[in-house]
C-alpha cells in the first residue's frame, strides 16, 4: 500500500510568486491535514480537510488555502510568496472524522525556499 | 494557552543504554490525546507511540514506553536498548480535544555506537 505522496519535493520560488503543492494521501483516507515546520516556528498546523470540505484552520494568512479533490488528494497553494514562507511543508492523512484520535500518517514533505 | 514544551534540545546516548525525553504540557481539557512523533532525516514524521489521557496505564510499543502523569501534565519517552536507528528528531504532540495537532520544539536524539 503507497504512503502519503508529497509533489515536489524541493521548490524554489521567488519573492511575490505563487506555489500549489499536492498531496495524495493513502488510499481510503478521507482526511488530509497541512502543517508548516521552520526552525524558528517549529510545526504549525494550516489546515485540515475532511470529504472535500475545510474542517479546520489554523492561524496563517489569507494567501495560504487548500482544496481537497473527490479523490481525496489535496493541495494547498500560497500566494504572493514572502522570504518567511519559506519551510517545509507537511502533509498527513487518516481514515475518517476523528483525525488525531487516529494514527496520522505523514508524507516526506515539500521544502519550498523562497528567494 | 495549550502548550507543549520539550526542555531538552539536544540529547545523545550510547547505543543499548536507555533514554528518556521529556515533555510537559498545558491544558484544561480533560479528554485528549498525546503522541510521540519521531521525524529522521528522510524529513517523514512517523508516529512511535500514542497515549489516551484518559486512560491511567503507560502506553508501551516494543523498546518505547511513556511514562504519563496526568496531574502533572507530563508525558515523557523511554526509549529502551537504543539503536542506531533511532538517531532522530523526536517531538512531543497533544490534540488537545480537537482536531490539530500542537508540536514541542523537539529533541534531537543522537545515538552514539
Amino acid at each position: 500500500k503507497a504512503g502519503v505522496t508529497q509533489t515536489p519535493r524541493y521548490l524554489i520560488k521567488t519573492r511575490g510568486q505563487q506555489v500549489t503543492l499536492s498531496c495524495s494521501p493513502i488510499s481510503g483516507h478521507r482526511s488530509v491535514s497541512w502543517y508548516q515546520q521552520t526552525p524558528g516556528q517549529g510545526l504549525q498546523f494550516l489546515f485540515e480537510y475532511f470529504s472535500e470540505t475545510q474542517r479546520n484552520k489554523g492561524n496563517f494568512p489569507g494567501r495560504f488555502s487548500g482544496r481537497q479533490f473527490s479523490n481525496s488528494r489535496s493541495e494547498m497553494n500560497v500566494s504572493t510568496l514572502e522570504l518567511g514562507d519559506s519551510a517545509l511543508y507537511l502533509c498527513a492523512s487518516s481514515l475518517g472524522d476523528r483525525v488525531t484520535n487516529e494514527k496520522l500518517f505523514f508524507g516526506s514533505g515539500t521544502q519550498l525556499s523562497v528567494l | 494557552a495549550q502548550t507543549v514544551t520539550q526542555s531538552q534540545p539536544e540529547m545523545s546516548v550510547q547505543e543499548a543504554e536507555t533514554v528518556t525525553l521529556s515533555c510537559t504540557y498545558d491544558t484544561s481539557e480533560n479528554n485528549y490525546y498525546l503522541f510521540w512523533y519521531k521525524q529522521p532525516p528522510s524529513r517523514q514524521m512517523i508516529l512511535v507511540i500514542r497515549q489516551e489521557a484518559y486512560k491511567q496505564q503507560n502506553a508501551t510499543e516494543n523498546r518505547f514506553s511513556v511514562n504519563f502523569q496526568k496531574a502533572a501534565k507530563s508525558f515523557s519517552l523511554k526509549i529502551s536498548d537504543s539503536q542506531l536507528g533511532d538517531t532522530a528528531m523526536y517531538f512531543c504532540a497533544s490534540n488537545f480535544g480537537n482536531e490539530k495537532l500542537t508540536f514541542g520544539t523537539g529533541t534531537r536524539l543522537t545515538i552514539i555506537p
